[in-house]
């Protein structure tokens, strides 16, 4: 049982590049979410899409783009990368709509860094 | 959502049961509580979660005060493995996790 699994665990960008952060649940979960988590700054939204077709933003979306390609799918997108976001970027998913008190569940991380 | 206290560390030998503490003393009714724990490099696992009465699963239990001010993790056999950092949230509906500083439990051999 995979659970949420983010492709690709690493990666190194130059300033400016694009890239796609994929993630999948196989839960059959109604809701996934983007966080980054920084050093010392816990960690912070940036989208989530509460049901197949919607998206909407969290606290930190400036940058990023996202899509909810189908339900087991929502994809991260940075159009042009840049230093301050080197981070740790985790997926969730929760069996959940909006507003829900399911828990989320957790993919092991994209570790990304811009140069 | 209500603002959680935690100790910044603890130790536990191995075998014993692991007690983490938790005060959210401004908790409303509709708010749950919820515990996590992340192992270095990678990501948060989910714990256990309950509103007010105590919970139980295979990996621990949750026990909450009567007047939901605090709260207590317990894992019954602590194993190295469970050497981690440990989060609890409270959250009402809602749909971001805030994770705070947590609590880094060492598992002593």
């Amino acid at each position: 049982n995979a659970g949420v699994t983010q492709t690709p665990k690493f990666q190194v960008l130059k300033t400016g590049q694009s890239m796609t952060l994929q993630c999948a649940q196989d839960m059959n979960h109604n809701s996934m979410y983007w966080y980054r988590q920084d050093p010392g700054m816990g960690l912070r939204l940036i989208y989530y899409s509460a049901s197949e077709g919607t998206t909407d933003k969290g606290e930190v979306p400036n940058g990023y783009n996202v899509s909810r390609l189908n339900k087991r799918e929502f994809s991260l997108r940075l159009e042009s990368a840049a230093p301050s976001q080197t981070s740790v970027y985790f997926c969730a998913s929760s069996r959940g709509g909006q507003g829900s008190n399911q828990p989320q569940h957790f993919g092991d991380g994209t570790r990304l860094s811009i140069l | 959502d209500a603002k959680t206290t935690q100790p910044p560390s603890m130790d536990c030998a191995e075998g014993r049961a692991a007690n983490l503490p938790c005060n959210h003393s401004t908790i409303s009714g509709n708010e749950y509580v919820y515990w996590y724990r992340q192992i270095h490099s990678q990501g948060p696992q989910y714990i256990i979660h309950g509103l007010k009465n105590n919970e139980t699963n295979e990996m621990a239990s949750l026990i909450i005060t009567e007047d939901r001010k605090s709260s207590t993790l317990i894992l019954p056999h602590a194993t190295l493995r469970d050497t981690a950092v440990y989060y609890c949230i409270v959250k009402k509906g809602g749909n971001q996790f805030y994770f705070g500083t947590g609590t880094s439990l060492t598992v002593i051999p």
